[in-house]
């Protein structure tokens, strides 16, 4: 069964500019959460979003923003690119019961690497 | 705010000896617990996740164990192998499939 996968796998983009960075899930999960990963440092926290809405976001500007399609499929945008945007950005999926215990077990994609001269 | 913090940053060892690396968090209301190992410029797979009621997980030759109380999780590896140096990550998480808190990483080295 295919992973999390994620493209572009690395990007350049100059300062000011937008970019958009998709996510496709694990087959049967709806849950898809955006993570940013600077060099040396741990994850951050973006955005999760659930059944096509946002139910949560971390402390990011409105430049980053996210939606969810019907397919469970994400994008991540992040416009009036800085070059402290340089980071790789991660994405993960996990299966989110409706009612019930459940792991709560996230699953990662390779991520993202985008370059911001 | 809850806070996770992992020691040592950075850690070698030679080949075949068992190492302990240390997670520690502030909140001690997590719904789970997951340890990550990261290769550098790839992503995060998953080792091993413990649910707030366990107390530990095993697979192989790692071994994750929790105490919720006094905030602090261990992941023991033994008879370490060049194949196991990279970075190992531990993140809290304090709802079911909700967003993760994630320490900044020991990086480990197993030497041949």
């Amino acid at each position: 069964d295919a992973g999390v996968t994620q493209s572009p796998t690395h990007l350049i983009k100059t300062r000011g500019q937008h970019v958009t960075l998709r996510c496709s899930p694990i087959s049967g999960h709806k849950s898809v959460s955006w993570y940013q990963q600077v060099l040396g440092q741990g994850p951050q926290f973006i955005f999760q979003y659930y059944e096509k809405e946002e139910r949560g976001r971390g402390n990011f500007p409105d430049r980053f923003s996210a939606r969810q399609f019907p397919n469970y499929s994400s994008e991540l945008n992040v416009n009036a690119l800085l070059l402290g945007d340089s980071a790789l950005y991660l994405c993960a999926s996990s299966f989110k019961a409706q009612r019930g215990a459940n792991t709560g077990e996230l699953f990662f994609g390779e991520g993202s690497r985008l370059t911001v001269l | 705010k809850q806070e996770v913090t992992q020691i040592p940053a950075a850690l070698s060892v030679p080949e075949g000896e068992n190492l302990v690396l240390n997670c520690s968090f502030t909140d001690s209301a997590i719904y789970n617990l997951q340890w990550f190992r990261q290769d550098p410029g790839k992503g995060l797979t998953s080792l091993l996740l413990i649910q707030s009621s366990q107390r530990e997980q095993t697979s192989g030759r790692l071994n994750a164990s929790l105490d919720k109380s006094s905030g602090r999780s261990t992941l023991y590896i033994a008879a370490s192998q060049p194949g196991d140096s990279a970075t190992y990550l531990c993140a809290v998480s304090s709802s079911q499939g909700g967003k993760l808190i994630f320490g900044q990483g020991t990086e480990l080295s197993v030497k041949p």
